[in-house]
């Protein structure tokens, strides 16, 4: 079956710019997660939505970036006024059944953000 | 402190042989699940294996196991006979507190499979 789905795959903006990013989940998978990856380094927790539960924001940097999903379905990342540490790669994540034991994170293909 | 912990920056290995990629961990939690990714040039996160902290016997899956010592807060991957393919980054992470479920990921290891 298909995967998660991201879009844009790349973005090049400038500098206070706003950005949407787009995440479509595996079908079915009831949670989603946003992570940011800065050249080199792991990757960092954004924010997680899990039904109509009030999404968990405790990794979005600034006040800046915000997120939405629709249901179980489709997801978005804005971005406000963009900086230039805001370049990385961002990935959003599906899983089935979060408060399972072995339930298990899949990755989109991420969407590479560069801030001029 | 570091909740993960991978010391191995960079590894080269010659094709065919084992290799056993080093991850420790910090939580204080006494549930939590441990899971090893693969990213490739291409950028995507492909999920390998993981290891629950309740769970008795070390995972497996293929090629892929995962040395699994509770005691010193480790969780190794092993690549056994490794394949050109496997040139790839690869990151431990962990989830704490089943429920809380984001994941904390290490820094990774930039693994190179030498023909």
């Amino acid at each position: 079956g298909a995967g998660v789905s991201q879009s844009p795959s790349n973005k090049v903006t400038e500098k206070g710019k706003d950005v949407e990013l787009r995440c479509d989940p595996i079908s079915g998978h009831t949670a989603l997660y946003w992570y940011r990856q800065r050249l080199g380094q792991g990757l960092e927790f954004l924010i997680y939505f899990q039904g109509n539960s009030a999404p968990d924001k405790s990794g979005l940097p600034s006040d800046r970036f915000s997120a939405e999903r629709t249901g179980e379905s489709v997801s978005t990342l804005t971005i406000q006024r963009t900086q230039q540490e805001d370049s990385a790669v961002y990935l959003c994540a599906s899983s089935l059944a979060p408060s399972a034991n072995t339930d298990t994170q899949y990755f989109g293909p991420g969407t590479r953000l560069t801030v001029l | 402190a570091q909740k993960i912990t991978q010391t191995q920056p960079g590894m080269f290995v010659q094709e065919k042989e084992a290799v056993t990629l080093d991850c420790t961990y910090d939580t204080s939690d006494p549930s939590y699940g441990l899971f090893w990714y693969k990213q490739p040039s291409s950028g995507e996160m492909i999920f390998l294996i993981y290891q629950g902290s309740y769970d008795q016997q070390n995972a497996t899956e293929g090629r892929y196991s995962l040395n699994f010592q509770k005691a010193r807060k480790s969780a190794n991957l092993v690549i056994s006979a490794s394949q050109l393919g496997d040139s790839a980054m690869y990151f431990c992470a962990m989830r704490e507190n089943f429920g809380n479920e984001k994941l904390t990921f290490g820094t990774g290891t930039r693994l190179t499979i030498i023909p």
